[in-house]
């Protein structure tokens, strides 16, 4: 049974607009969330986290939202860059994972 | 560089063959991880050591065994494997087991391809 779901396998953005990844989970009994971005031919690296006693956390350009009622999280990233091209995982806890969602920013 | 080196980093073995894939961390890290992503899945998480000694083993066949000499390596041994097991299998290291806000550090992984 799989406990956190990334329902859109990928994502297509403009450079410079907002980019923003979903997240759905069943067990509320989480208490972080993790987000990792993975390159082709690489391991995943970790991005930005969020506690559940909160509802937001920024780091720079990325910004976690947490809704604990909906069990949803989301990633905003803004503004978008090429770089941010990857694959983007949400994880509950330490180690249950989504099935990731591939970015492409477009130049 | 990210302190955390899988060897080898793609493998092709019959069903019958013997092998061994191999993790080493730079990281001071006590805890380390094996886990399975297989096409359009989540990471699986395999096994679990935790100051070299195994906490987790989520229901894997033993025909995977994994082996932890010390906290900076870790191996995973494969014997008789199916076609099933083909897939990519990535290393993690974190500073202790157990804290569930604490990242992973992955490697770049393994492809195992089963003939």
């Amino acid at each position: 049974d799989q406990q956190v779901k990334q329902n859109s396998p990928s994502l297509s953005v403009q450079e410079g607009r907002i980019s923003i990844l979903n997240c759905d989970y069943t067990n509320s009994m989480f208490d972080y969330f993790l987000w990792y971005k993975k390159y082709p031919a690489e391991g995943p690296t970790f991005l930005i986290s969020i506690s559940s006693i909160k509802d937001k956390n920024e780091d720079g350009r990325f910004t976690v939202f947490l809704n604990k009622s909906a069990k949803h999280l989301s990633l905003h990233i803004v503004p978008s860059q090429p770089g941010d091209s990857a694959v983007y995982f949400c994880a509950g806890n330490q180690f249950y994972f989504g099935t990731g969602t591939s970015l492409t920013v477009i130049p | 560089e990210t302190g955390v080196t899988q060897t080898p980093r793609h493998l092709v073995m019959g069903m019958t063959n013997k092998k061994s894939l191999k993790c080493e961390q730079h990281l001071g890290h006590n805890a380390m991880y094996w886990y399975k992503q297989s096409a359009k899945k989540p990471l699986e998480l395999m096994f679990v050591y935790n100051f070299k000694e195994q906490t987790e083993n989520n229901s894997v066949p033993s025909r995977f065994s994994p082996e932890c000499p010390n906290s900076s390596h870790l191996f995973l041994h494969l014997h008789t494997l199916q076609p099933e097991d083909s897939a990519l299998y990535l290393c993690a290291s974190s500073p202790r087991f157990g804290i569930t806000g604490q990242p992973q550090h992955f490697g770049d992984g393994t492809r195992l391809s089963i003939l």
